[in-house]
């Protein structure tokens, strides 16, 4: 099956700084690769997706970037602030459908 | 929309009982899938379906039962509860190329 690592486990940054979280991903036929956000005690809900014939997204605060080829993929979050703190997850989709998810990072930010 | 619901919100059981948590999605999505997540090891797939009838394992489905009898309900079944099933467990649904969403969660403890 896939194998999604994820970088780094913890993450603290001062309010208004740059957040960067890495993600690899072992299947080369994965095609769809999303970002969860989840606070503490709820539901990780979708930020940020992309697809394998996409090499670069962008919502606002937020992009992500990916390079099939080295089959990695990352979460840039610019201008952070305080409501950014979370849990955030990376997932990649094999050709089984099925979604796969890193470990986690837990981002800080510090006002 | 009430979405991707989950029953109980939260259960304790002893060593050796049974149960099952409830899931239910209004959205006609084919894919439902059961994650659990412990610390430290981001969401792990138990078993998922792609539709009425059909199921299938995911990494983890050693302990648990599914069945998938409608498009609506996707139940996941502890057989005989052992403490090192003690998570949160997500449902979760989409269609087979769009957004997953999940339910709110359930928080299990066996003792």
């Amino acid at each position: 099956g896939e194998n999604v690592e994820q970088h780094p486990s913890t993450l603290s940054v001062q309010e208004g700084d740059s957040a960067v979280i890495k993600c690899t991903y072992s299947d080369s036929a994965s095609n769809y690769f999303p970002w969860y956000k989840q606070e503490l005690g709820k539901r990780p809900q979708l930020i940020i997706d992309i697809r394998s014939n996409v090499g670069e997204k962008k919502d606002q605060r937020i992009a992500v970037t990916l390079n099939k080829t080295a089959k990695h993929f990352s979460l840039h979050i610019t201008e952070t602030q305080p409501e950014d703190s979370a849990v955030y997850f990376c997932a990649a989709k094999t050709g089984a459908n099925n979604l796969f998810f890193g470990t986690g990072t837990r981002l800080t930010v510090i006002p | 929309n009430a979405g991707v619901t989950q029953t109980p919100k939260f259960q304790v059981l002893k060593t050796g009982q049974s149960m099952t948590l409830q899931c239910a999605q209004d959205m006609n999505h084919e894919y439902m899938s059961w994650y659990r997540q412990d610390p430290g090891m981001g969401l792990r797939l138990i078993h998922y379906s792609v539709g009425a009838g059909i199921t299938d394992q995911g990494e983890v489905p050693n302990g648990y039962n599914v069945s998938r009898s409608t498009t609506e309900d996707f139940p996941l079944r502890l057989l005989s509860a052992a403490p090192s099933q003690t998570s949160v467990y997500f449902c979760a649904s989409r269609v087979l190329t769009g957004e997953q969403y999940f339910g709110p969660g359930t928080r299990l403890t066996v003792t």
